[in-house]
């Protein structure tokens, strides 16, 4: 069974400043690691995916994570974050012998203050 | 090129009812999945179809199903409503499944909002 962990449900952060969104996950076999944002009111948008290779992800919006396998880490930062950063933030898993099933983590809230 | 369609965006239903929900996959996108989301359960995967077959199905009672068109849109009812079906629920679709040898991104809808009285 596989299962992702995010372990803040809220981070408070000032306008301008980094953020750190951890993800943990646990699987008995390889894994494909997402991280979506969601906006209020709205359906759910992929930020970056790591499916192999570069350990390194970046994706949109000036987002980055890095996968760690010895430590079965996902965690997504940002050096600068805006007010328009204000969402939540999903971290998932797909098992390389699933169809279709995503096991996504609670969420973060982060909200961005002037 | 247009992305998931979901309808209807908002429903009302009270106690008893059965609701059926629309989602209209990319064009060209053959897989639909089917997320709920509640604050108490987050998201929870509901089932997932390719080429009219459902391939997945998570852990929800059977009033809860699901079917896809040749077209690839997607339909899903739940029937015998109960207060705790009262979600966001999401549609996402993607080229050709996920899982196996590799994974496909899913792009996902706006959702519909059911409210159930």
């Amino acid at each position: 069974a596989q299962s992702v962990t995010q372990l803040d449900s809220q981070v408070p952060v000032f306008e301008e400043a980094p953020v750190e969104l951890r993800c943990n996950y646990s699987s008995s076999v390889s894994v494909y690691l997402f991280w979506y944002v969601q906006y209020p009111n709205q359906g759910l948008q992929l930020l970056l995916k790591y499916l192999s290779g570069s350990t390194l992800v970046k994706g949109i919006n000036g987002f980055e994570a890095e996968f760690n396998k010895s430590q079965t880490s996902f965690h997504l930062r940002k050096p600068s974050v805006h007010i328009s950063d204000t969402a939540e933030y999903f971290c998932a898993a797909l098992t390389t012998d699933s169809w279709g099933k995503f096991q996504f983590g609670a969420g973060t809230q982060v909200v961005v203050t002037p | 090129k247009a992305g998931v369609t979901q309808t209807p965006r908002y429903l009302i239903k009270t106690r008893g009812q059965q609701v059926t929900l629309s989602c209209s996959p990319i064009s060209g996108h053959r897989s639909v999945s089917w997320y709920q989301q509640t604050p108490g359960q987050g998201l929870q995967f509901l089932f997932e179809y390719f080429s009219e077959t459902q391939r997945n199905k998570g852990n929800f009672p059977g009033r809860f199903s699901g079917r896809q068109f040749s077209n690839s849109r997607s339909e899903m009812n739940v029937s015998t409503l109960e207060l705790g079906d009262s979600a966001l629920y999401l549609c996402a679709s993607s080229l050709k499944g996920t899982g196996g040898s590799g994974a496909n991104v899913l792009t996902f809808g706006a959702g519909s909002r059911l409210t159930v009285l």
